[in-house]
């Protein structure tokens, strides 16, 4: 099973709505990111935070707002999305960097299937 | 820039039978590293193996096993004996990420759908 948990499995919202999803890990992992993936395309990232700070937006649409609550905890906004913001949001984890480029392995939930309607 | 190149879109094959799939990698780091994730229906990408670019020694596990070759740049997956659990999307996928960044980026592949019937 994975450690990395995400809340809800499937989200079905409308595009006034206002929702988050929720992941959370306990592997003591001091970065943290979203990925969002179409279907039968690779995820994407969207951001990532490194101790509890944002280091990367990868140009992502302010109706995505990410939140870092603690060094366990990730979160992400949703607000008037469009439809084709239909995906599948991946949280993932790792450990933290130690010199350059690392190669942590990064460790993905089980997804949040999102629909926008 | 980085880029990992899979082919191979789908692979179909009876129970059974060993496959392999390919990955080609591009990057101008001299370290780096490679990995594969599986993606069943379900969504979750499922860790499979990480290597480092100095570290070019084959490795089994179970029925998989990995051929990297930095030659020419591949890091192959090989199932032996498929079953039909093994029926998934296949990424490839190579780090990157800021010096000192704390961090991990990745560079996915397009993925290798691979269907196993009975």
């Amino acid at each position: 099973d994975t450690e990395v948990t995400q809340t809800p499995k499937h989200l079905v919202m409308g595009m006034t709505n206002k929702k988050s999803l929720k992941c959370e890990q306990h592997m003591g992992h001091r970065a943290m990111y979203w990925y969002k993936q179409k279907a039968k395309k690779p995820p994407e990232l969207m951001f990532v935070y490194s101790y509890e700070k944002l280091s990367i937006n990868e140009s992502v649409p302010s109706r995505f707002s990410p939140e870092c609550p603690n060094s366990s905890l990730l979160n992400l906004h949703l607000h008037a999305l469009q439809p084709e913001d239909s995906a599948l949001y991946l949280c993932a984890s790792s450990r933290r960097g130690q010199g350059p480029n690392s190669g942590n392995t990064i460790y993905f939930g089980e997804g949040s299937w999102l629909t926008v309607v | 820039a980085q880029k990992v190149t899979q082919a191979q879109t789908e692979i179909s094959v009876v129970e059974k039978e060993d496959v392999t799939l390919d990955c080609v990698y591009e990057t101008r780091d001299t370290t780096y590293y490679l990995f594969w994730y599986k993606q069943p229906p379900s969504g979750e990408l499922v860790f499979l193996i990480r290597r480092n670019s100095f570290d070019e020694q084959n490795e089994i596990s179970g029925r998989y096993s990995w051929n990297f070759q930095k030659s020419t740049s591949s890091f192959n997956f090989t199932i032996t004996a498929s079953q039909v659990v093994d029926s998934a999307v296949y990424f490839c996928a190579l780090s990157g990420g800021a010096m000192n960044s704390g961090y991990s980026t990745l560079t996915f592949g397009k993925g290798t759908m691979l269907l196993v019937s009975p």
